[in-house]
């Protein structure tokens, strides 16, 4: 079946410092979704992409879909400790939003 | 506005035990998938149902079973409850079935299998 890669698996930062995670797929996506999972939580979406080559921000963030559709980015600028939590990417290959492949999740710490 | 709202929160069931767990959607929403999320891990898709029919079903063994309701709400059974099965199970609810809507998820039901 789809697997998504997503890394690196944690990372522990400085209040103020620039992030990058990313996902990889063995399979081609036609849309790609990023999520953050907070502790006893659901995921909550945080950017949607549905053509190759888009690029989305949405505040602090930004996402990328890759123009191989194999592959998207997340970047959270001037990160603050409310960005802690677990950060999902998911696809859709060609059915619908319902069923998503997830990523293992990144999970971010943030020192003030 | 209600988002996806999932009962019980939590709970606790013996190997060898059934459960039901259940899930109403965002209003509006006409849609709901299941998802099982193991501690350290992403969410895998147990199966979607739209129109009161099961649509999609992801690699999940036929213990699991589910039920859409006229109103859109669902409920999710498992059968027969393994220590393995011990998950947070989430419920996400969607508009149709097009592949540029977005699903939403509920706080889900965390089950320990003891």
């Amino acid at each position: 079946g789809q697997q998504l890669n997503q890394s690196p698996q944690s990372m522990f930062i400085q209040e103020g410092e620039d992030v990058s995670m990313n996902c990889t797929s063995s399979s081609i996506f036609n849309t790609w979704l990023w999520y953050k999972q907070d502790p006893g939580e659901g995921p909550v979406l945080l950017i949607a992409l549905y053509k190759a080559g888009e690029l989305t921000s949405n505040g602090r963030l930004t996402a990328q879909f890759g123009i191989t559709r194999k592959d998207s980015f997340l970047n959270i600028s001037a990160s603050i400790p409310s960005d802690v939590g677990i950060y999902f990417c998911a696809g859709h290959p060609n059915t619908n939003a319902g069923k998503s492949t997830f990523g293992d999740g990144t999970t971010l710490t943030v020192k003030p | 506005d209600a988002g996806v709202t999932q009962s019980p929160t939590h709970l606790i069931k013996t190997r060898g035990q059934q459960v039901t767990l259940r899930c109403s959607p965002k209003s509006g929403h006409d849609t709901v998938s299941w998802y099982q999320q193991a501690l350290g891990q992403g969410p895998q898709f147990i199966f979607q149902y739209y129109e009161e029919e099961e649509r999609q079903r992801g690699n999940f063994p036929d213990r699991f079973s589910g039920h859409q309701f006229p109103n859109y709400s669902s409920e999710l059974n498992v059968n027969a409850l393994l220590l393995g099965d011990s998950a947070l199970y989430l419920c996400a609810s969607s508009l149709g079935l097009g592949m540029n809507t977005e699903a939403f998820f509920g706080q889900g039901t965390r089950l320990t299998v003891v």
